[in-house]
């Protein structure tokens, strides 16, 4: 059973463009979506993360769009870079501090 | 420490042997995380201890894998009677209430 659906599997981004990664969840009791960043050899690190009251949330060239009504979430990476070259992971958890439930994740080439 | 502490950070054992993987989570943290990462995938859910509550073993894969907190803090992972499946990147997080999860640089555990 998989909670959360994350697409693409890869994704190969020129130097300067938008990378765009998706996911879409079922439970609805879930209230927080951040995204996670992995580089090899490390554990997962928190990116941006957003709540439904809110259907965007932007951090420097990083932004969370949030769809409620289609159980939607997806992140965009402004002027990519070769250094954000890594796997992104979704994620989604309910009120009360319940553990994360991860998409497969997403990884990300920049390449000049 | 500053972060999420495991240890060791590489593990070789053989098949059948019992393994013990370490997590000292971020001081005052009142959540911690178990999650397995396989070569390539994305993050399995394994265990999760929130205070004093109960902990949520839904994800443990058999009954060969056990876990416990002391104290509130220092958590174990143990792995009885190890099999080749069991290799992977077995890694740890701490929170504190709802709220960003703190990641581990994780164990590669090799079974040979």
């Amino acid at each position: 059973q998989q909670q959360v659906k994350q697409s693409p599997q890869s994704l190969i981004v020129q130097k300067g463009g938008i990378s765009i990664i998706n996911c879409a969840y079922e439970n609805t009791a879930f209230d927080y979506f951040p995204w996670y960043q992995q580089f090899p050899g490390k554990g997962p690190a928190l990116l941006i993360a957003i709540r439904p009251d809110v259907s965007e949330k932007k951090e420097g060239r990083f932004t969370i769009s949030f769809n409620k009504s289609a159980k939607q979430f997806s992140l965009h990476i402004m002027d990519s870079q070769p250094g954000d070259s890594a796997t992104y992971f979704c994620a989604a958890s309910g009120s009360g501090n319940t553990p994360l439930v991860f998409g497969k994740g997403t990884r990300l080439s920049v390449i000049a | 420490g500053a972060g999420v502490s495991q240890s060791p950070s590489n593990k070789v054992t053989e098949k059948g042997k019992d393994v013990e993987l370490r997590c000292d989570p971020i001081s005052g943290h009142t959540a911690l995380y178990w999650y397995r990462q396989s070569l390539g995938q994305g993050l399995e859910f394994l265990i999760y201890f929130q205070g004093n509550s109960a902990p949520d073993k839904s994800g443990l894969p058999s009954d060969r894998f056990s876990a416990e907190r002391t104290g509130g803090s220092v958590s174990t992972l143990t792995i009885q009677r190890t099999q080749q499946e069991d290799s992977a990147v077995y890694l740890c997080a701490s929170s504190h209430m709802a709220t960003e999860a703190f990641f581990g640089q994780g164990t590669r555990l090799t079974v040979v």
